[in-house]
């Protein structure tokens, strides 16, 4: 499996409250990716960052934010969480490079439900 | 815009049989990647196959290989002698690239596919 981690897996929270989900990789990749997925479905992307100090809106429009301090973090934060954000969030990573395979790893997800 | 369509939400067929996930997409590009993706009951997801449109030969990998049509725009994956771990929810994709050398995958809405004993 890749080496890309996220914490929590799963994490129930009151509404209004603030959360920050964590998302690690030890590649060395400098793209990092967040895609949201509703149960059954297909994912999409919502952030993105090709650096560090780099971040960029995806498709998906989403009440959240995040942040690239260092290569290897890429947290993914809400403010004040509403059932409406009750979700799947996976991180990814790809190194992007001549010859390289572009391939993205997923991380293995945090199921967030907000009551 | 890139859109991803796979037209059968859930298949299911016997171990040891041979099973075809269809998928198409639409674009105007001309050199592009493709992937199929696959996702365990809450487990990562990860990479089966990936198709460089440039390259005619159809992608293999042990079981797996795809069916590429780059006219038709069709992108199809058969697995071969079906395991028990294949069970999982299959996603075609598509690589769209971004700014900066960034890449993005537009995903179609998955297959579950069951291997029953």
């Amino acid at each position: 499996e890749a080496d890309i981690y996220q914490t929590p897996r799963y994490l129930v929270i009151g509404t209004g409250k603030k959360i920050t989900l964590e998302c690690s990789q030890t590649m060395g990749h400098d793209k990092m990716y967040w895609y949201q997925q509703d149960p059954g479905m297909e994912l999409h992307l919502i952030h993105y960052s090709y650096g560090v100090n780099s971040t960029e809106k995806g498709d998906l429009s989403s009440e959240s934010t995040v942040s690239r301090i260092r290569t290897e973090h890429f947290p993914l934060t809400l403010e004040s969480a509403r059932p409406s954000h009750t979700s799947q969030y996976l991180c990814a990573s790809s190194a992007h490079l001549a010859g390289a395979n572009h391939e993205q790893y997923f991380g293995p997800g945090t199921r967030l439900t907000v009551t | 815009a890139q859109t991803v369509t796979q037209s059968q939400p859930e298949m299911s067929v016997q171990e040891a049989e041979t099973v075809t996930l269809s998928c198409t997409y639409d674009t105007s590009e001309n050199n592009y990647y493709l992937f199929w993706y696959k996702q365990p009951p809450s487990r990562q997801m990860i990479l089966v196959i990936r198709q460089e449109a440039y390259k005619q030969q159809n992608a293999t990998e042990n079981r797996f290989s795809v069916n590429f049509q780059k006219a038709a725009k069709s992108f199809s994956l058969k697995i071969s002698d079906s395991q028990l771990g294949d069970t999982a929810m299959y996603f075609c994709a598509f690589m769209k690239p971004l700014i900066q050398g960034a890449q993005k995958l537009v995903f179609g809405q998955g297959t579950r596919l069951t291997i029953n004993p």
